[in-house]
């Protein structure tokens, strides 16, 4: 079965530290993992597209990892800021469909 | 606007109801999507549209639920004898083609938050 998880759930940190957010993911075939953020009552934006060929990708003060190998994705964000208090959903698609399969995201809290 | 609209914003009915949901896509995107977000879940895969056909109606939870798409632009959501399991939020995404693998984003606009009574 095609699925999409993420750890952790819920994650706290203070304004200026850094955070990782992990996504592991068993669809297959694979063909592109993307990472979107979803402010609150707001429809989610996507940060990062990354493909089969690709391990690292970078929007701003976030980088995204994709380990194909091991089908794990990392979304790390640097120099936290007030505004990245947000849900980050990793989303998953495969090859010859146009259905993305959605993790139920990681809530990010960024306190002064 | 330029970027996905969706309407109302906010919606609460009382249940056995129908509701209709609109979503206005980016201009020019021939693929449309429509996702249901219950509170604390994932986003979970309704209907996709590729101009105005829907090849993968897959997602649809019931009968109850129906979509359609004209003039490759406007979507309507139509919820029939609503439930109060219906709540939730309904958000349209768009992108320049159907996402096939292809690595495109898809916009999506800021729902419509569905309460049922």
């Amino acid at each position: 079965k095609n699925q999409v998880e993420q750890s952790p759930q819920s994650l706290i940190i203070l304004e200026g530290k850094n955070c990782t957010l992990q996504c592991n993911y068993t669809v297959s075939p694979f063909s592109n993992l993307r990472w979107y953020k979803q402010d609150t009552g707001r429809g989610p934006v996507s940060l990062t597209i990354m493909t089969f060929s690709e391990n690292t990708k970078s929007n701003g003060r976030y980088t995204a990892t994709l380990d194909a190998d091991t089908k794990q994705s990392s979304l790390h964000i640097t120099a936290s800021q007030l505004s990245d208090s947000a849900s980050y959903i990793c989303v998953v698609s495969a090859k010859n469909t146009d259905k993305l399969i959605f993790g139920t995201g990681t809530r990010l809290q960024v306190f002064p | 606007g330029a970027g996905v609209s969706q309407s109302p914003s906010n919606k609460v009915t009382e249940k056995g109801k129908d509701v209709e949901l609109r979503c206005d896509p980016i201009s020019g995107h021939t693929a449309l999507y429509w996702y249901r977000q219950r509170l604390g879940q994932g986003l979970e895969f309704l209907i996709y549209f590729q101009g105005n056909s829907a090849p993968d109606k897959s997602g649809l939870p019931s009968d109850r639920f129906s979509a359609e798409r004209t003039g490759e632009s406007v979507s309507t959501l139509t919820i029939q004898r609503t439930q109060q399991e219906d709540s939730a939020v309904y958000l349209c995404a768009s992108s320049p083609y159907g996402t096939g693998g292809a690595s495109q984003p898809q916009h999506f606009g800021d729902g419509t938050r569905l309460s049922i009574l």
